[in-house]
């Protein structure tokens, strides 16, 4: 199937920094990439739909200047946590749709900020 | 507006016995409906999916689920669980022309030897 692939797995940063994940589909174009988050043990959280050459739409609640997304290419969309704190500790999962019907989800991100 | 709720936040089952994850959702239009799986600090993979064709849809991994209409179901079975089935299981609804997906709260399911 097709892959979706993350980077970073595994992020550690200090509070006041600014992280970029980024979300890339090796062997199709995705028009279209959705951001989510997922706190420990609970589903995952729509944040935006991020659409290839215009701005993303953000979800009621999700704070556009504190999670920047870009989507400057068919294969490629990045999340970046501006100014992050302790509290956007998290598990940050991107999918992308091919346009067949089906998503395919990254492997995920896990965002540690001391 | 779309929802989806999945009724047991845990079960737990012997190998090699059958598994039940149940599942309603809630659609104001003609929905497809997922399971997605998800292993400890992973992301996402796709079990089934029902998208207006069959209602008994068979998926990976010997799963398999029923769209039952006049139930707003759609719960996900497999005959005999395997240790490697213990993780954590969504159900997800989405619209028909539309990638935006609903998550359930999620099922873990853990697998005793």
């Amino acid at each position: 199937g097709a892959v979706v692939s993350q980077h970073p797995s595994w992020v550690i940063c200090k509070s006041g920094t600014s992280v970029k994940i980024e979300c890339r589909s090796l062997d199709f174009q995705a028009t279209t990439m959705f951001w989510y988050r997922q706190f420990p043990k609970q589903s995952l959280m729509l944040m935006a739909t991020s659409n290839e050459g215009s701005k993303a739409t953000y979800e009621q609640g999700v704070e556009k200047d504190k999670f920047l997304i870009n989507h400057a290419s068919l294969t490629l969309s990045t999340l970046t946590v501006t100014s992050a704190h302790p509290e956007d500790s998290s598990f940050y999962i991107c999918s992308a749709s091919g346009g067949t019907g089906e998503l395919f989800f990254g492997e995920g991100s896990r965002l540690t900020v001391l | 507006a779309q929802s989806v709720t999945q009724l047991d936040s845990h079960v737990s089952v012997s190998e090699g016995t059958p598994v039940l994850l149940r599942c309603n959702y809630s659609s104001s239009y003609s929905p497809s409906l997922f399971w997605y799986v998800q292993h400890p600090n992973k992301g996402l993979q796709l079990l089934l999916k029902y998208t207006s064709a069959a209602t008994l849809v068979k998926g990976i991994n010997g799963f398999e689920a029923e769209f039952k209409k006049s139930e707003t179901s759609f719960h996900l079975t497999k005959p005999s669980a395997h240790m490697s089935d213990a993780a954590e299981y969504f159900c997800v609804v989405s619209l028909s022309n539309d990638y935006k997906l609903s998550f359930g709260a999620g099922t873990t399911v853990t697998v005793r030897a």
